[in-house]
């Protein structure tokens, strides 16, 4: 299993308030990312990460942000939450050899009430 | 953007059975990728297509690039009760490759009745 821990696993928080997700791998690669995952949608890319400080918008990256201060260290942050960001969030890393094999975390389960 | 169609979106066997799904897109992919969600886990990557025409096996799992490009397609062989769970499709968001991230189709839920 690829080394990825996702906090925290749980999180209810109230509307308007600043919430910060941590993504953490032990396995040196360059490439991060953010999913969001919500029924009848699958998965879909927030932002991603190709290197320290390095990164760039996804699909649905409006109302997020994300910092990647260390190569282990993924952060995605809801400035202001809303109940649309209630969802599941996964982070995940590319495999060194193809960018296009990506190994996901546990998921954080994210509820905005 | 990119959008995959996965078919069907709920599958309801029985143990024992085959099972065959597909995966449809609008544009061209490079490379087709097929992933298993257990509840309450991430997905999980089973096989990789890179070529046009390319059949690819894992265990009891055989995928297919199509031909066309468009489309790719995942068989599942006298499945057992650990096969339950989401199978989704996915492919490189742009011709930049999987860099910067992957679409995803919607996903086949997988029921296996006793």
């Amino acid at each position: 299993d690829a080394g990825i821990t996702q906090s925290p696993r749980h999180k209810v928080t109230e509307t308007g308030t600043p919430v910060t997700l941590r993504c953490h791998q032990t396995e040196n690669h360059r490439y991060m990312y953010w999913y969001r995952q919500d029924p009848g949608h699958g998965l879909r890319l927030i932002h991603y990460s190709y290197g320290v400080k390095d990164t760039d918008k996804g699909e649905v990256s409006d109302g997020y942000s994300v910092s990647r201060s260390k190569t282990e260290d993924f952060l995605l942050t809801l400035e202001s939450a809303t109940s649309s960001q209630t969802s599941v969030y996964f982070c995940a890393i590319s495999h060194p050899d193809s960018t296009y094999e990506q190994y996901f975390g546990p998921g954080t389960r994210l509820t905005v009430t | 953007g990119q959008q995959l169609n996965q078919s069907p979106q709920s599958m309801f066997i029985q143990e024992g059975e085959d099972v065959s799904m597909n995966c449809t897109s609008s544009s061209i992919f490079n490379t087709w990728l097929w992933y298993k969600q257990d509840p309450g886990e991430g997905p999980v990557l089973l096989i990789a297509l890179y070529k046009a025409g390319e059949l690819t096996s894992n265990g009891r799992l055989t995928a297919q690039f199509g031909i066309t490009r468009k489309d790719s397609f995942l068989n599942i062989s006298a499945s057992i009760p650990s096969d339950v769970g989401i199978y989704f499709c996915a492919g490189p968001t742009s011709s930049g490759g999987g860099a910067d991230g992957l679409t995803f189709g919607k996903g086949t839920h997988l029921i296996i009745q006793p």
